[in-house]
């Protein structure tokens, strides 16, 4: 069974700071994605970054970045330098396995809050 | 914009009704799917469907039942509302998931609230 665990529920912080939101997964899958997503105040889900399990690689996109370590099944989210428009709810997801439907397990997600 | 359109945006009925939730995906998506937000159970997968065949069943009740037409979009039917039905719906959609797990772009969610 896959597991994503997103052990922080809410962070606060004030502008300009940096945050990084955790992401820690569990999966049989060798080959397998993850994602982040994030869900700003006005509901919709938005669609951050897509990585599997071969790219180890970290990414970096603007104030964003990301860091995947297969050896402590971690894929941290890191912004940099953040502002109130980070606010909200992020997600990370993990897919894998067989079948012909690959159903993402989504974490609980951590609450963003940046204050002005 | 994801490209993903839902409607209605807001829902508000009343326990025992049924409602109908309408999805259509991406422009070349073949795949659907149903998920339902709620603040103790968080994002749960109700449902895939795959150019018009159901894929794949997650948390689905059975008051719920799904579809996807020809045109590729899809409905998602909620029948005898209870209370606890009140949640955020996404729908999301993807190319194809027959060559490993695609990204999901999400609609902007129905609202329904059950009173």
């Amino acid at each position: 069974a896959q597991k994503v665990t997103q052990a922080q529920t809410e962070i606060s912080v004030v502008e300009k700071e940096d945050v990084t939101l955790d992401c820690v997964y569990e999966t049989r899958d060798t080959t397998y994605y993850l994602f982040w997503y994030k869900q700003p105040p006005s509901g919709e889900l938005v669609f951050l970054i897509r990585r599997n399990s071969f790219d180890e690689q970290n990414e970096i996109s603007g104030r964003y970045s990301w860091n995947f370590q297969k050896s402590t099944s971690s894929f941290n989210f890191t912004i940099t330098a953040s502002q109130v428009v980070d606010s909200a709810v992020y997600f990370c997801a993990l897919s894998g396995g067989s079948g012909g439907s690959y159903i993402p397990t989504f974490g609980r997600g951590t609450s963003l809050i940046v204050h002005p | 914009d994801s490209g993903v359109t839902q409607t209605p945006k807001h829902l508000i009925t009343a326990t025992g009704q049924r409602v109908t939730l309408r999805c259509s995906p991406r422009s070349g998506d073949l795949s659907v799917y149903w998920y339902q937000q709620s603040l103790d159970q968080g994002l749960q997968f109700l449902i895939h469907y795959y150019n018009g065949e159901e894929r794949a069943k997650g948390n689905i009740l059975e008051r719920f039942s799904a579809q996807q037409f020809p045109d590729l979009h899809s409905e998602l039917n909620l029948s005898s509302l209870e209370l606890g039905d009140s949640a955020l719906y996404f729908c999301a959609s993807s190319v194809d998931p027959s060559g490993g797990p695609d990204t999901q772009y999400f609609g902007p969610g129905t609202r329904l609230t059950v009173l």
